[in-house]
């Protein structure tokens, strides 16, 4: 199963474009990368999974190369409340596993 | 109409009493998990359950006991709480190997 390596914390500014990747070098095949955003006092919410190439949905975009090595999230013009700690995470057949988690704080 | 739902909220306990979450979903999934969350915020999978059968368990002390009477419902049972046990403990489920989990509001459990 991936283990994956994320930042820590990222600071932003609102409107601004945020990029968070995570490195996930020893990824199996048939493993998926997905993200999640946490608010606190509440469980994770799924925001976007991805195979290979780019995904695009309402909330975010997802690249992920060809080797397959690392994902970037990107959360487009970002607002104050868009902070939260987002989790890159892998999936092998029942086995969802979160990494460390980066908090991204939006400032006004 | 809450998706999946955990009760208690919160739950404080002392040390070497035995307590139970329950959880159910609403959403008709096959799959059902039970996630423990640190101070650090990391989330760690304990057990994964799929047509209420146990596929994963990640080395989770014996005193921490899963029990799903039907596909709705994925309860756990602490036995002999520890000062570690503190945490906060999630419900999800899913439909079988999907990415998209859906998670409950969490029990906040303190051992006293």
């Amino acid at each position: 199963l991936a283990k994956t390596t994320q930042p820590i914390s990222m600071d932003s500014y609102e409107g601004q474009e945020v990029n968070i990747t995570c490195s996930h070098n020893n990824i199996a095949t048939n493993d998926y990368i997905t993200w999640y955003q946490q608010f606190p006092s509440q469980g994770p919410r799924f925001i976007i999974q991805g195979y290979k190439t780019k995904v695009t949905n309402e909330v975010a975009s997802l690249f992920i190369p060809a080797d397959r090595k690392s994902s970037t999230l990107s959360l487009p013009r970002v607002s104050l409340s868009d902070t939260a700690v987002y989790y890159c995470c892998s999936l092998n057949d029942y086995k969802l596993s979160f990494g460390a988690g980066t908090t991204v704080t939006v400032r006004a | 109409d809450t998706a999946v739902s955990q009760t208690p909220k919160y739950l404080v306990t002392q040390m070497g009493n035995d307590k139970s979450i329950k959880c159910e979903q609403n959403l008709g999934h096959d799959t059902m998990y039970w996630y423990k969350q640190d101070s650090k915020k990391f989330l760690k999978i304990m057990f994964s359950y799929n047509n209420k059968e146990l596929i994963i368990n990640e080395t989770v002390p014996n005193r921490f006991s899963p029990k799903s009477p039907d596909k709705a419902h994925l309860n756990l049972h602490i036995n002999s709480l520890e000062l570690g046990d503190s945490a906060v403990y999630f419900c999800a489920s899913s439909q079988p190997m999907t990415t998209e989990a859906f998670f409950g509001q969490g029990t906040r459990l303190t051992v006293v």
